[in-house]
């Protein structure tokens, strides 16, 4: 079974420009996370969504950043006109319906990560 | 503010000996807790989980934890470190009641086992 599945790994961008950041959660999962880690810091919460809808998105920056989790296809967090200050590594997670019974206190499952540099 | 505190940066210890990796937190309501262990270059992998129950909980690997709820703290243990348990170490916490189960992580701390 594949896990939680990132691309790219790394990612260069130049200020200004966009990144595009894609997830693909672990098969039958519906519920996405993203998280973005700061060199030598933990992983700060930045929304969190379910297939079509957004639930929870008080952790993203209100400008320049979005994300959606289609019904076909992954999730993507999109950064348009990048700053040396989205320099970070974005990491995915998923989990199933976690509003079904046990499910709620199972352990998100996470991706590699994306690596985005802004020269 | 819901917060989680790891107060060593780093925690070097030899192979062999036991290790212990602090967790503080402090949050409004009832929590679930969690372990999660990062190699270079990877995403963060499960350890252990606290949900209810026996305060000690045991994970991959040979690790433990011991969850305390009048010192609110989830230190993780285990009895005889390896060297490749040299990693970096995350304590997350998640609200019971939080309807967007995100999880709230510490700063981590990098272990290093020497040989």
């Amino acid at each position: 079974n594949a896990g939680v599945m990132q691309n790219p790994r790394h990612l260069v961008r130049r200020r200004g420009q966009e990144a595009r950041l894609r997830c693909s959660p672990v098969k039958g999962h519906s519920h996405v996370y993203w998280y973005r880690q700061l060199p030598e810091e933990g992983l700060k919460f930045m929304v969190y969504l379910q297939k079509e809808n957004i639930i929870d998105e008080s952790g993203m920056p209100k400008e320049r950043f979005s994300a959606e989790f289609p019904k076909e296809g992954p999730s993507i967090l999109r950064i348009q006109q990048v700053v040396r200050g989205d320099s970070a590594a974005y990491f995915c997670a998923s989990s199933p319906n976690p509003t079904v019974g046990y499910v709620s206190n199972q352990p998100q499952h996470f991706g590699d990560g994306t690596r985005l540099s802004i020269l | 503010a819901q917060s989680v505190a790891q107060p060593e940066d780093q925690v070097n210890v030899a192979e062999g000996n036991p290790l212990t990796v602090k967790c503080t937190y402090s949050v409004s309501g009832n929590p679930y807790l969690f372990w999660y262990v990062q190699y270079p270059n990877r995403g963060l992998q499960f350890l252990l989980k606290y949900i209810t129950g026996d305060n000690l909980v045991k994970g991959s690997y040979g690790f433990e934890a011991e969850f305390n709820k009048s010192q609110t703290s989830f230190h993780l243990k285990k009895p005889s470190a390896l060297v490749s348990d040299s990693a970096l170490y995350f304590c997350a916490v998640r609200l019971i009641l939080d309807s967007s189960y995100k999880l709230i992580f510490g700063s981590g701390t990098r272990l290093l086992v020497r040989p």
